[in-house]
């Protein structure tokens, strides 16, 4: 069993939806993080969390440390946000990740 | 200030020969982690350096090595290429090796042949 799961795999999406996107994990950890990953493989960092809640204009990230569980979520989603949403987290010195979550949205 | 730069950006070995990939940091950065991404596996974590050492290893058989310049450059080393290596392979630098945002380069696409 993955250390990280992600849901859903794959979502499709309207523009101007409201998306959530998961992540749940069964380890300890030191900190989560939601990448970004175009095509062409470059990937960005969207979010470093080890608690609470953060925001950058139209996403939010944020994380239950006793629940073992992060969402990202995307507010007036775009067709640039089309894109596949990675969850990792920082355990043991390394880094574990999720599957991903493929978003398309539409206009 | 530059991001993470990882060359070459596209490879073509044949099975049995051995291929070197190269990850410069950002400036100021200590740590260098590798990863590779298949379609099956999807994202798995290689190793770490930090300040010149080799500070955590995944789980990847000994034809993957890696190394980290006085300068925090990093080059990975696969020898004995097999078809399954063919991967995308991403560096991601950070300024500590611990609980710090980590800057991820766009990757080198290998395919073995």
């Amino acid at each position: 069993k993955n250390e990280v799961e992600q849901s859903p795999q794959n979502l499709t999406a309207q523009e101007g939806e409201f998306i959530t996107i998961n992540c749940s994990y069964s380890v300890g950890i030191s900190a989560l993080h939601w990448l970004q990953q175009h095509p062409g493989g470059g990937i960005v960092s969207l979010f470093m969390l080890s608690s609470g809640k953060k925001k950058h204009g139209r996403l939010i990230a944020t994380i239950n440390i006793q629940e073992k569980h992060s969402s990202l979520h995307i507010t007036a989603s775009h067709p640039r946000d089309s894109a596949v949403y990675i969850c990792a987290v920082n355990y043991n010195n390394d880094m574990r990740f999720g599957a991903g979550t493929r978003l398309t949205v539409k206009p | 200030k530059a991001g993470v730069t990882q060359t070459p950006r596209y490879l073509i070995k044949t099975r049995g020969q051995q291929v070197t990939l190269s990850c410069s940091p950002i400036s100021g950065h200590r740590s260098v982690s590798w990863y590779q991404q298949t379609p099956g596996q999807g994202l798995q974590f290689l190793f770490e350096y930090f300040s010149e050492t080799q500070r955590n290893k995944g789980n990847f058989p000994g034809r993957f090595s890696g190394r980290q310049f006085s300068n925090s450059r990093s080059e990975m080393n696969v020898s004995t290429l097999e078809l399954g290596d063919s991967a995308l392979y991403l560096c991601a630098s950070s300024s500590d090796r611990s609980n710090t945002e980590a800057f991820f380069g766009q990757g080198t696409r290998l395919t073995v042949v």
